[in-house]
């Protein structure tokens, strides 16, 4: 598509329950990231996936967020028995390489905003 | 790791009146940098970067920026602002690792008109 697309854009959960949130990426970008945006605490990194290879999953918060990335496109990121704590705005972002090298601008989805109840 | 900081969360302005944001980064070697800005109900785009060269760069609607290494700083910079210059600014940094860009908290920027 013409740019990154996330869904949904909004989504209200119960605490304890598990959401997934949706991530399509630019066509032909390799590198895709997903951060949290929290009010007054600006983006925080939670993983980065290039290519095939492993991600990098050094920003996970805790053992209840996980995320994957299907046949090197569309990526998925899963938070597991929800709590209030992950009401946030997350989001998506995809680069033709490593972020903030040479043309590896990142470019944003329009973010999921989770509320948990 | 590197961090960076800025130091206005929220500033509010007249139009027409000078903008500076400040933005410094914790990091010694080579960085790259950037200014990303959000219009209300939009997403993060890029408003300028600087990778190596001129340290002053423009970007887009008039903005610019000037990286200081000597001071880890790469303050934003308008002369003139309007009220569509409303948003939040994020400064980022990206020193090469895996993480990609390391992003400020931001600044909350209103334009009274």
């Amino acid at each position: 598509g013409a740019g990154v697309s996330q869904s949904p854009s909004n989504k209200v959960t119960e605490k304890g329950k598990d959401v997934e949130l949706r991530c399509d990426p630019i066509s032909g970008h390799t590198a895709l990231y997903w951060y949290r945006q929290s009010l007054g605490q600006g983006l925080e990194f939670l993983i980065y996936f290039q290519g095939n290879s492993a991600p990098d999953k050094s920003g996970l918060p805790s053992d209840r967020f996980s995320a994957e990335r299907t046949g090197g496109s569309v990526s998925t990121l899963t938070i597991q028995r929800t709590q209030q704590e992950d009401s946030a705005v997350y989001l998506c972002a995809s680069s033709l390489g490593l972020a903030g090298v040479g043309t590896g601008e990142l470019f944003f989805g329009e973010g999921s905003r989770l509320t948990v109840l | 790791a590197q961090s960076v900081s800025q130091h206005n969360h929220h500033v509010i302005l007249s139009e027409a009146a000078s903008l500076e944001l400040g933005c410094n980064y914790s990091y010694g070697g080579t960085v790259n940098l950037f200014w990303y800005v959000q219009y209300p109900g939009q997403h993060l785009q890029l408003l300028l970067k600087y990778f190596s060269g001129d340290p002053l760069v423009k970007g887009i609607k008039g903005f610019e920026a000037e990286f200081i290494k000597s001071k880890f700083s790469f303050n934003l910079r308008k002369p003139s602002v309007q009220w569509s210059d409303t948003a939040e600014y994020f400064c980022a940094v990206n020193a090469g690792g895996a993480d990609g860009l390391t992003f400020g908290k931001g600044t909350h920027l209103i334009i009274q008109p």
